[in-house]
């Protein structure tokens, strides 16, 4: 009765490899989102989709592609890893404006990438 | 632009002690919402309450309560009679309307809090 999972949880890889993280939720919300926590675990956002529909891309390189099948899962494919890729990233999700504007974010667990 | 510091990197206390941490907030926005998140040793993110700014009343929800004062920005978390399970990161948020009304948080840089027996 996970609310937010992602796989996998520890993600160990070589530098050029291309590799996939899978999130799904199944809180029936509309909005899902990535997130990245570096060493300092500072939390940046990365990419936000609302109904499969991409409405926040910050300044992420296009190395990272996010694709969302359907509104309950938003996965993350990194091409061509690099050192300074390795981090924490976390999917979340949320329902936007209904039934109201609080709509807190609900993290999943996080995915632990090493690039080597 | 938007902005949260948490300008407490690290608060260590012993057990049974209280320890406040504090939040200051930058935003143009005159509607916007505050949060905090906690995170464990063992890395998820945990949400724990969230405040839009119309509501300034104080929350207390058992050994936790949140102070937000809109005239100096801030939004105070202070946990009573610390336990070592308090021992995590924590995180103060942001979100702004119409800013982020696609829900990006601005996140604080986080404080340790490390709570020994």
């Amino acid at each position: 009765d996970t609310a937010v999972s992602q796989t996998p949880k520890y993600l160990v890889t070589q530098m050029g490899n291309d590799k996939s993280i899978k999130c799904e939720q199944n809180l029936g919300h509309d909005t899902m989102y990535w997130y990245k926590q570096d060493s300092k675990k500072f939390l940046k956002i990365m990419f936000s989709y609302n109904n499969k529909e991409l409405i926040i891309n910050e300044t992420v390189p296009n190395r990272f592609s996010p694709k969302s099948p359907d509104k309950a899962h938003l996965n993350l494919h990194i091409n061509s890893l690099e050192l300074g890729d390795s981090a924490v990233y976390f999917c979340a999700s949320s329902q936007r404006l209904a039934p109201s504007p609080y709509n807190e974010q609900f993290f999943g667990p996080g995915t632990r990438l090493t690039v080597l | 632009a938007q902005k949260v510091t948490q300008a407490q990197t690290e608060i260590s206390v012993v057990e049974k002690e209280d320890v406040t941490l504090d939040c200051v907030y930058e935003t143009r926005d005159t509607t916007y919402y505050l949060f905090w998140y906690k995170q464990p040793p063992s890395g998820e993110l945990v949400f724990l309450i969230r405040r839009n700014s119309f509501d300034e009343q104080n929350e207390i929800s058992g050994r936790y309560s949140w102070n937000f004062q809109k005239s100096t920005s801030s939004f105070n978390f202070t946990i009573t009679a610390s336990q070592v399970v308090d021992s995590a990161v924590y995180f103060c948020a942001l979100k702004g309307l119409p800013t982020d009304s696609w829900g990006k948080l601005q996140f604080g840089a986080g404080t340790q809090v490390v709570v020994t027996p």
